[in-house]
Order: structure tokens, then C-alpha cells, then sequence
């Protein structure tokens, strides 16, 4: 299966703690986004990545949030000192850009966390 | 602010009949729309697009209808099966100088009942 990839599933973490999540998107994209989505709501934009290049932030992204794609392939987001309000569906999508194409961007199945 | 709205929390259709959800947007900027379709403890699937330069575009069961004037957007699903039943998700993107992130409407859960 050469689709985009999120480790892990679910988290349950207790408030105050650092948790990472992990990415990996189809192989050829260059693009790779992180959204948030709780319930009710569709999900909502966090930031993304242009290969290596972290090209935009959501207000959303407080501090306490970090997202790193090293190598233009996998990326990782990190919440620091984790609030009850952070408990969300965190979902990773990818795209191919170049020209006019590649608007569609993919998902994975994203880690829920849970944060007591 | 809610720039894309979908306001049909939910929608119920017999098998076989048509399924038409609603989106609507306020930001004329935005030139480019998605329709998502997500189960649950799954991500959204993409299903289908459509550019601000056209009014509509179609794939086997599913088409897609843009009313710019109204800032309005459509999916139909013709005809509508069990297996349709999800919760579908309206996005749009501003391609030309950004970085195309979509923003979501908020979802309307389809059943179909056979």
C-alpha cells in the first residue's frame, strides 16, 4: 500500500505530557499537510510543508505545537505539555504540486488523542 | 469566521435515488473545490474537484455543480447506494498564490437506506 502512512493510531497521553506523531506520505509528494479535526467539525489547517520548507502556520499552532519534515519525506508534530483541549482526530495529507495539477491532497488515517 | 458552510447536518435517501449535498462559501477567492467522504476512525477520501473556471464536472456516479454568482457548490450522487452512507465534506483552496490548504465545511452524514 503506497498510501499516506500515520503512526499512531490513537495516543492516550495524560495532561502535562509530550506526545509526537508521525507521517509518512506517498512517495513522490512534496507537499505535506497537518489538519486537526473535533467532533462535528471538518478538519481545520495547521501547517504545511513544501519539501523541507515549513511554508505556512495556522494561528491555531500555538507554541506548545512544533512539526519538523527533515528530509522532505516524513514529518512529525510535537505537542508540548499537553491540554485537555488538544484531545482531536490529528490528520497528515500529502499532494504532488507542480503546474496547475496536484490539488487533491490525500489523507491518512490519522492518530486520535486523548489527553486525561 | 465559516468560510465554507454546510448547512444539512444530515441526509437520508432510499437506494437507487439521487443524493444532493450543499456547500456554500463566502471567500471569492477561493478557485478551486474538493468533495472528501469519510467513514469513521478513517481519513477523508477524495472523490471529486472542480475548478473555479468551470461549472461542473462529473465522474461515473458523482458530479459535481458550481454556481460561482452564488457562491455555491453541489455534489450529486446518482444513484445513490448503501455503501455511499458517510459523512461527505465540502473543502475549497486558494491555489493561484498560496499554498492550497483546504478549508472544510463541517460535514453532512448521508444514509442510504436499501
Amino acid at each position: 500500500d503506497t498510501g499516506v502512512s500515520q503512526d499512531p493510531r490513537h495516543k492516550i497521553t495524560k495532561r502535562g505530557q509530550n506526545v509526537t506523531f508521525r507521517c509518512d506520505p506517498i512517495s513522490e509528494h512534496n507537499r505535506l499537510y497537518w489538519y486537526r479535526q473535533t467532533l462535528g467539525q471538518g478538519p481545520e489547517f495547521l501547517t504545511y510543508f513544501q519539501n523541507e520548507a515549513q511554508l505556512e502556520k495556522s494561528r491555531l499552532l500555538s507554541d506548545r505545537f512544533s512539526a519538523e519534515r527533515p528530509k522532505g519525506s516524513f514529518s512529525t508534530l510535537e505537542i508540548q505539555r499537553t491540554e485537555q483541549g488538544d484531545s482531536a482526530m490529528y490528520l497528515c495529507a500529502s499532494s504532488l504540486r507542480s503546474g496547475t495539477g496536484g490539488r487533491e491532497q490525500y489523507f491518512g488515517p490519522g492518530t486520535r488523542l486523548t489527553v486525561t | 469566521d465559516q468560510q465554507v458552510k454546510q448547512n444539512s447536518p444530515s441526509l437520508s435517501v432510499q437506494e437507487g435515488r439521487i443524493s444532493i449535498l450543499n456547500c456554500d462559501y463566502t471567500n471569492s477567492m477561493f478557485d478551486y473545490f474538493l468533495w472528501y467522504k469519510k467513514y469513521p476512525a478513517e481519513g477523508p477520501t477524495f472523490l471529486i474537484s472542480i475548478s473555479s473556471i468551470k461549472d461542473k464536472n462529473e465522474d461515473g456516479r458523482f458530479t459535481v455543480f458550481l454556481n460561482k454568482s452564488a457562491k455555491h457548490l453541489s455534489l450529486h450522487i446518482v444513484p445513490s447506494q448503501p455503501g455511499d452512507s458517510a459523512v461527505y465534506f465540502c473543502a475549497a483552496s486558494v491555489m493561484r498564490n498560496q499554498g492550497g490548504k483546504l478549508i472544510f465545511g463541517q460535514g453532512t452524514e448521508l444514509s442510504v437506506k436499501p
